[in-house]
C-alpha cells in the first residue's frame, strides 16, 4: 500500500514565524502535491512538484514555497506565517504523467493554527 | 476551466438503505474520476478511480460510474452501515489525463443506526 505520511498532525505557531511543513511518501512517485482545505471553500491546491527540483504553482500560491530535493520528500514553507494561513494542509503524491491511472493518495493531514 | 459539484451538500439515511452520490463536472474531456472518503479531521482515502473506458469500476459495496457524455459520476453504497458516515469528495482531472485535479466540495453522509 501507498504510505504518504506528514511530519504533524497539529501545529500552532506564531504571527511572522517560518514554518516548515513536511510531507513524505514510500511508493516512488513522480508527482507530489500540497492542498490546503477550509470549510465552504474545499480544497485548493498550493503548489505542484512532478520531479526532484521541479515545482508549479498552483492556484493559491502566494504566501507559500515549496522545496523538493529528494523524490521522496517534499516540503511546504510559510515564509511568515500570518492568520489568514490557518488551515488543515494535505499533502498527495500520484504517478507520473502518460498514464490514465494518476491516483493520488493523501497523508493525514495537519492541521496548523497561526496565533 | 473545470469545475465539480456535488449535491447535496449532506445527506441522513437510515442504515440498510441503498444510496447514490452525485458529482457532475463541466469539462467530460476527462481520462478519469477519482473518488475519496474523509472522515472528521482526517486525509483523504482513495476509494475508486475510474478510467473513461471503463466507465464504471467496483469496490465491496461501492460503484461508481462514468458518463462522460452527460458530465456526470455517481457513487453507490449498497446496505449502508453506520460506519459509512463521512464526507464523499469526487475530483476530476483540470483536463484531460493531467495529474492536477478539481475537487467537489464533498457529500456530508450519515447513516443512522
Amino acid at each position: 500500500d501507498v504510505k504518504v505520511t506528514q511530519s504533524s498532525r497539529y501545529l500552532v505557531k506564531r504571527t511572522g514565524e517560518k514554518v516548515f511543513l513536511e510531507c513524505v511518501q514510500d511508493m516512488d512517485h513522480e508527482n507530489m502535491f500540497w492542498y490546503r482545505q477550509d470549510p465552504g471553500l474545499g480544497l485548493r491546491l498550493i503548489y505542484f512538484s512532478y520531479d526532484v527540483k521541479m515545482k508549479e504553482k498552483g492556484d493559491i500560491p502566494e504566501g507559500y514555497s515549496v522545496s523538493r530535493e529528494k523524490k521522496e520528500r517534499f516540503s511546504l514553507i510559510l515564509e511568515s506565517a500570518s492568520t489568514n494561513q490557518t488551515s488543515m494542509y494535505l499533502c498527495a503524491s500520484s504517478l507520473s504523467s502518460g498514464r490514465s491511472y494518476n491516483e493520488q493518495f493523501f497523508g493525514p493531514g495537519t492541521r496548523l493554527t497561526v496565533l | 476551466k473545470q469545475e465539480v459539484t456535488q449535491i447535496p451538500a449532506a445527506l441522513s439515511v437510515p442504515e440498510g438503505e441503498n444510496l447514490v452520490l452525485n458529482c457532475s463536472f463541466t469539462d467530460s474531456a476527462i481520462y478519469n474520476l477519482q473518488w475519496f472518503r474523509q472522515d472528521p479531521g482526517k486525509g483523504l482515502t482513495s476509494l475508486l478511480l475510474i478510467q473513461s473506458s471503463q466507465r464504471e469500476q467496483t469496490s465491496g459495496r461501492l460503484n461508481a460510474s462514468l458518463d462522460k457524455s452527460s458530465g456526470r459520476s455517481t457513487l453507490y453504497i449498497a446496505a449502508s452501515q453506520p460506519g459509512d458516515s463521512a464526507t464523499y469528495l469526487c475530483a476530476a482531472p483540470t483536463q484531460g489525463g493531467s495529474e492536477k485535479l478539481v475537487f467537489g466540495k464533498g457529500t456530508k453522509l450519515t447513516v443512522n443506526p
